[in-house]
C-alpha cells in the first residue's frame, strides 16, 4: 500500500501569504490529486492529475510534483482558503488518501 | 446539476448488516464508474470499494473483503453498499463517489453508520 504523508500537518497563514502544501508517496505514483472539506461538509475535488484545477477553483491555487513529491500552493491566501486539504492516489491498488493538512487564516 | 444522495445509514450491532444506497441523478449514471469512501475523525479518509460502470468489475479494501458488497442498478440510477459482519472499526461516515478516471468527481453528502452494542 502506498503511504500518503502530508506536511505540515497544520498550518495558519495570513491573507496574502503564499501557502504551500507538501505530499509524500511511500512509493512513485503518476499522477497526485487533491481535495477541500470545511466543516461539516464533504470533499471537494480541488486539483486533478497534479496540475489541473477541477471546475470552480480560484486560479490562485496550483499543483505540482511528480515521482514521490507533490505540492500544492496557494499564491495569496484568502480567508475562504481556510479548509482541510487532502491528497489521494490510485497509481496501485489500494487507493490512498494523505491524512491531511489543516489551513488556518492567522 | 449532478446530485448523489445517500441513505441507509443508522445505529447497529456489531455482527449486524446494513445496506446503504446512493441515488444518484444529473448525468449519465451507466457510464461511470462509481465507488464508497468513508471517513473517520482518527483514520481520516479511506477507499471502500469501486464498481465498475456495468457492475462486473469490483474492488475493495481488504478490511472490508467479504463482508462488504458494492452493486449497482443502472435501470434505477443506484448503487449499494451492502455490510455484513459488520465491526466497531467501521463506523464511519460514507461518502457515495462518481469516479473520473483515478479519481472522485463528485462526491454525495455521507450517511453515518454507528457500529456499537
Amino acid at each position: 500500500e502506498i503511504v500518503l504523508t502530508q506536511s505540515p500537518t497544520t498550518i495558519a497563514a495570513s491573507p496574502g501569504e503564499k501557502v504551500t502544501i507538501t505530499c509524500r508517496a511511500s512509493s512513485s505514483v503518476s499522477y497526485m490529486y487533491w481535495y477541500q472539506q470545511k466543516p461539516g461538509a464533504s470533499p471537494k475535488p480541488w486539483i486533478y492529475d497534479t496540475s489541473k484545477l477541477a471546475s470552480g477553483v480560484p486560479n490562485r491555487f496550483s499543483g505540482s510534483g511528480s515521482g514521490t513529491s507533490y505540492s500544492l500552493t496557494i499564491n495569496t491566501m484568502e480567508t475562504e482558503d481556510a479548509a482541510t486539504y487532502y491528497c489521494q492516489q490510485w497509481s496501485s491498488t489500494p487507493l490512498t488518501f494523505g491524512s491531511g493538512t489543516k489551513l488556518e487564516i492567522k | 446539476e449532478v446530485q448523489l444522495v445517500e441513505s441507509g445509514g443508522g445505529l447497529v450491532q456489531p455482527g449486524r448488516s446494513l445496506k446503504l444506497s446512493c441515488a444518484a441523478s444529473g448525468f449519465t449514471f451507466s457510464n461511470y464508474g462509481m465507488a464508497w469512501v468513508r471517513q473517520t475523525p482518527t483514520k481520516g479518509l479511506e477507499w471502500v470499494a469501486s464498481i465498475s460502470t456495468g457492475g462486473g468489475n469490483t474492488y475493495y479494501r481488504d478490511s472490508v473483503k467479504g463482508r462488504f458488497t458494492i452493486s449497482r442498478d443502472n435501470a434505477k440510477n443506484t448503487q449499494y453498499l451492502q455490510m455484513d459482519s459488520l465491526r466497531s472499526e467501521d463506523t464511519a461516515t460514507y461518502y457515495c463517489a462518481r469516479l473520473r478516471g483515478h479519481w472522485f468527481a463528485y462526491w454525495g453528502q455521507g450517511t453515518l453508520v454507528t457500529v456499537s452494542s
